[in-house]
């Protein structure tokens, strides 16, 4: 059983450019969580997402957005990206929002 | 005040001690409290959860909660290398959005 799966694994961008990250879910599993850890700090929750639509928000500029696809899949969107966006992104999914939370080994994105 | 605290270490014990890590929080609408073992490179994996307070233990791990505190403990019986990681403390109210501590760094020395 595959657990939940993360793509790519590092990303270097320059800032003002765009990045998608990807996310598949623990199999079984319908909900998408995204957090942003950065460098020496606990994972801070960018959003949550629930039948294809984002159920909850964390602090976090309208520059990040994401989408969640029929077959529980997510994506992660992030516009005019800046060097504060530098960080591991981490995908977690959960068998609805109150189930555990299991993560993903996450997408090192470098913005230079 | 952070709505969680949590020291960052590094902390190093030797093999076979008793570990003892802890963090403090401010929201009392945490009703739910985790932690999580991450190893360097890796994404965090849960340790334990617990609900509300009172005392929960899986092998050598005990988890503890005292919320009239606003307190958690994790501790690691017979501590081993491959311990060493970093512990972070996680915590949830009604509305399941979960705050992370800054998680602590533990060495493990053989």
């Amino acid at each position: 059983d595959a657990g939940v799966t993360q793509s790519p694994t590092h990303l270097i961008k320059t800032r003002g450019q765009q990045v998608t990250l990807r996310c598949s879910p623990k199999s079984g599993h319908d909900t998408v969580s995204w957090y942003q850890q950065a460098l020496g700090q606990g994972p801070q929750f960018i959003f949550q997402y629930y039948e294809e639509e984002e159920r909850q928000r964390g602090n976090f500029p309208d520059r990040f957005s994401g989408h969640q696809f029929p077959n529980y899949s997510s994506e992660l969107n992030v516009n005019a990206l800046l060097l504060g966006d530098s960080a591991l992104y981490l995908c977690a999914s959960s068998l609805d929002e109150r189930d555990t939370q299991y993560f993903g080994p996450g997408t090192r994105l470098t913005v230079l | 005040q952070k709505e969680v605290e949590q020291d960052p270490g590094p902390l190093s014990v030797p093999e076979g001690a008793i570990v003892s890590l802890n963090c403090t929080y401010s929201n009392s609408a945490f009703q739910y409290f985790m932690w999580y073992r991450q190893y360097s490179r890796k994404g965090p994996e849960l340790l334990m959860y617990t609900y509300s307070s009172g005392n929960k233990e899986d092998g050598r791990f005990t988890a503890q909660v005292d919320k009239s505190s606003k307190y958690i403990s994790l501790f690691i019986r017979d501590s081993q290398p491959s311990d060493s990681a970093t512990y972070l403390c996680a915590m949830s109210g009604r509305d399941d959005k979960i705050i992370f501590g800054k998680g602590t760094r533990l060495h493990i020395l053989p």
